[in-house]
């Protein structure tokens, strides 16, 4: 199966500060990469999709100014959480997939950052 | 509204056969899948359902019913290795993956 990476895996940072998070797909063009959040016990929650080249749609209730997108190339998708807070602190994990607009290719799935913010 | 329902935690004793429901509501519907996440992992894949009826890949076998919404993932000869959370997901009209919370399940020996 196709392979996607995040780096780093473990992030501590301290409050107010801001956290980049790279999602690389190593072995295939990723045409459409999706941003999740996880929390303790729950499911998994879109933050957003992102189409390489064109800006990221954001679900409801996701703030785009805090979470930055920014899709790049076709292997490559970063997230930047700004001016992160405790509430911020949760699992972030990237998918990745050469799906088309009309129709759906499987999601591959990056490892996951844990992000603790103190 | 879409909605995903699965029962949060299960028990099941090692080598017995467990079975893991999830019923959905998506507007419109273009498959069903299961992933398997260890705690502090990534979900990995398990299967996609978008016909009725059973398949099976090895241990593991899922079944959709579209006229009723359901489906469940069968889990045969569990191993200590299968405690992980099973997460039940939706393909909508748009293509959109609407997520269950996910399903514990706990393997005792």
């Amino acid at each position: 199966g196709a392979v996607v990476s995040q780096h780093p895996s473990w992030v501590i940072c301290k409050s107010g500060t801001s956290v980049k998070i790279e999602c690389r797909s190593l072995d295939f063009q990723a045409t459409t990469m999706f941003w999740y959040r996880q929390f303790p016990k729950q499911s998994l929650m879109l933050m957003a999709t992102s189409n390489e080249g064109s800006k990221a749609t954001y679900e409801q209730g996701v703030e785009k100014d805090k979470f930055l997108i920014n899709h790049a190339s076709l292997t490559l998708s970063t997230l930047t959480v700004t001016s992160a807070h405790p509430e911020d602190s949760s699992f972030y994990i990237c998918s990745a997939s050469d799906s088309g607009k009309d129709s759906y290719n499987e999601q591959f799935f990056g490892p996951g950052t844990r992000l603790t913010v103190l | 509204g879409q909605n995903i329902d699965q029962p949060t935690e299960m028990t099941a004793t090692e080598g017995a056969i467990v079975q893991i429901n999830c019923t959905y509501q998506t507007s419109g519907f273009n498959g069903l899948f299961w992933y398997q996440q260890h705690a502090g992992e990534a979900p990995t894949f398990l299967s996609y359902n978008v016909l009725d009826g059973l398949e099976e890949k090895g241990r593991f076998s899922s079944f959709l019913s579209r006229s009723k919404g359901y489906s469940y993932l069968l889990l045969k000869e569990l191993q200590m290795k299968d405690s992980a959370s099973y997460l039940c997901a939706g393909l909508d009209s748009n293509y959109q993956l609407i997520w269950g919370a996910g399903t514990k399940l706990i393997i005792k020996p």
